[in-house]
């Protein structure tokens, strides 16, 4: 059974950094592209990060580039998301997301999510 | 970036009923060299995360029912649930993947009578 549990989440000031963590189970999670998807209280959703399967190559909305750094260990089958300089606007729920097999796919499975609230 | 109009915002139904809603995107999201349509559709349950119903404009994930349908191409794409159950009360976004960054619709929220 494939599963995505996300941790790392809380309250940040503005300004600060954290990260977050995915941990990965049920595939082989080297063989997948993985993402980052979030959601402020009650919005849509907006997606913030993917990563190839290797790692060589990351993509971003201009939103959060710069700031966020998405990376992945696939030694521990783990997806991170480094978020520096925050902001109150990042404040929202984070989804760890696997894409589907092939090019520019959709998101087949989702982790519960872990929420990140920016405010001093 | 590629804009994604999602409408209604909100469907108020009884079960039963057919429904349909609408995504329609800036630039078409067809991709020529496969004839692919590279647009989605997720549901999302209060409470819980969204889950992939629809890929490929038409292709419904593992384990939908099929009463959800997806239809389209190019910049105009439709989800219709053929016999609403009141377990499909959610919020329902479309997303494009055809090219970075990707981006969603606003969602409809399907309610029920």
């Amino acid at each position: 059974e494939v599963q995505l549990v996300e941790s790392g989440g809380g309250l940040v000031q503005p300004g600060r950094s954290l990260k977050l963590s995915c941990a990965a189970s049920g595939f082989t999670f080297s063989n997948y592209y993985m993402a980052w998807v979030r959601q402020a209280p009650k919005k849509g959703l907006e997606w913030v990060a993917t990563i190839s399967t290797s790692g060589s190559r990351t993509y971003y909305p201009d939103s959060v580039k710069g700031r966020f750094t998405i990376s992945r260990d696939n030694a521990k089958s783990s997806l991170y998301l480094q978020m520096n300089s925050l902001k109150s606007e990042d404040t929202a729920t984070y989804y760890c997301a696997r894409g589907l097999p092939g090019y520019r796919a959709p998101f087949d499975y989702w982790g519960q999510g872990v929420m990140v609230t920016v405010s001093s | 970036d590629i804009l994604i109009n999602q409408s209604p915002a909100s469907l108020t139904v009884s079960a039963g009923e057919k429904v349909t809603m609408s995504c329609k995107s800036s630039q078409s999201l067809l991709y020529s060299e496969n004839n692919q349509d590279y647009l989605a559709w997720y549901q999302q349950k209060p409470g819980q995360f969204p889950k992939l119903l629809i890929y490929g404009a038409s292709n419904r994930h593992t384990g939908v029912p099929d009463r959800f349908t997806g239809s389209g191409s190019g910049t105009d794409f439709t989800l219709t649930i053929s016999s609403v159950q009141a377990e499909d009360l959610a919020d329902y976004y479309c997303e494009q993947t055809y090219s970075y960054p990707y981006t969603f619709g606003a969602g409809t929220k399907l309610e029920l009578k």
